[in-house]
């Protein structure tokens, strides 16, 4: 079974700042693994995924995340926030045996501060 | 490219009522998942098709839930005797035959009354 520990539920940054959200994950098999923005009152957006290959993945709206397998880690990251990027941030992984059901962190919710 | 639609938006109902949500895919997508979301929380995986072929549930997905994809096309999630505890928004994904990704639709947020 695989399960996802997002380390901060809450963080608030200014704007134009660099911003990290930080997602562990446990797996007994190879995974593949995904970063999803969701705005109030709205579905999931995906912001970016890993399946394999180079481990600096980049996304949407400038975010980017590394894979790191000996610390079992995928952190997102933006060099610097907007207003806009204000919503909640959901880490999230699969097997990577084909498309399967995705297992979700608890979320973190980046506020941007003007 | 039209998205994943999901019908209603919204849904109020009383205990004990029974409701059903729509889900449609984007098209040529054969897998499609339902998730479950409640406040504060991340969405929870409940039972997802492929085709027509229902392939997993989880435990989570009660004997009152009840999920058909009959024509491996669009899917409906159906709640029966609804409780209290119900009270949630319910997503509805797709997914094309490669690529790993699931694209999600905007929800049905239901309340339980």
């Amino acid at each position: 079974a695989q399960s996802v520990t997002q380390l901060d539920s809450q963080v608030p940054v200014f704007e134009e700042a660099p911003v990290e959200l930080r997602c562990n994950y446990s797996s007994s098999v190879s995974v593949y693994l995904f970063w999803y923005v969701q705005y109030p009152n709205q579905g999931l957006q995906l912001l970016l995924k890993y399946l394999s290959g180079s481990t600096l993945v980049k996304g949407i709206n400038g975010f980017e995340a590394e894979f790191n397998k000996s610390q079992t880690s995928f952190h997102l990251r933006k060099p610097s926030v907007h207003i806009s990027d204000t919503a909640e941030y959901f880490c999230a992984v699969s097997r990577n045996s084909g498309n399967t059901p995705l297992v979700f962190g608890k979320g973190t919710r980046l506020s941007v501060i003007a | 490219d039209t998205g994943v639609s999901q019908d209603p938006r919204h849904k109020i109902t009383k205990r004990g009522q029974n409701v059903t949500f729509r889900c449609d895919p984007i098209s040529e997508h054969n897998r499609l998942y339902w998730y479950r979301q409640t406040l504060g929380q991340g969405p929870e995986f409940l039972t997802y098709f492929q085709n027509e072929a229902q392939l997993e549930k989880s435990r989570l997905l009660s004997d009152r839930f009840s999920a058909e994809r009959p024509k491996g096309s669009f899917s409906t999630l159906e709640i029966q005797r609804t409780e209290q505890g119900d009270s949630a928004m319910y997503l509805c994904a797709s997914s094309p035959r490669r690529g790993g990704e699931q694209y999600f639709g905007p929800g049905t947020r239901l309340t339980v009354t």
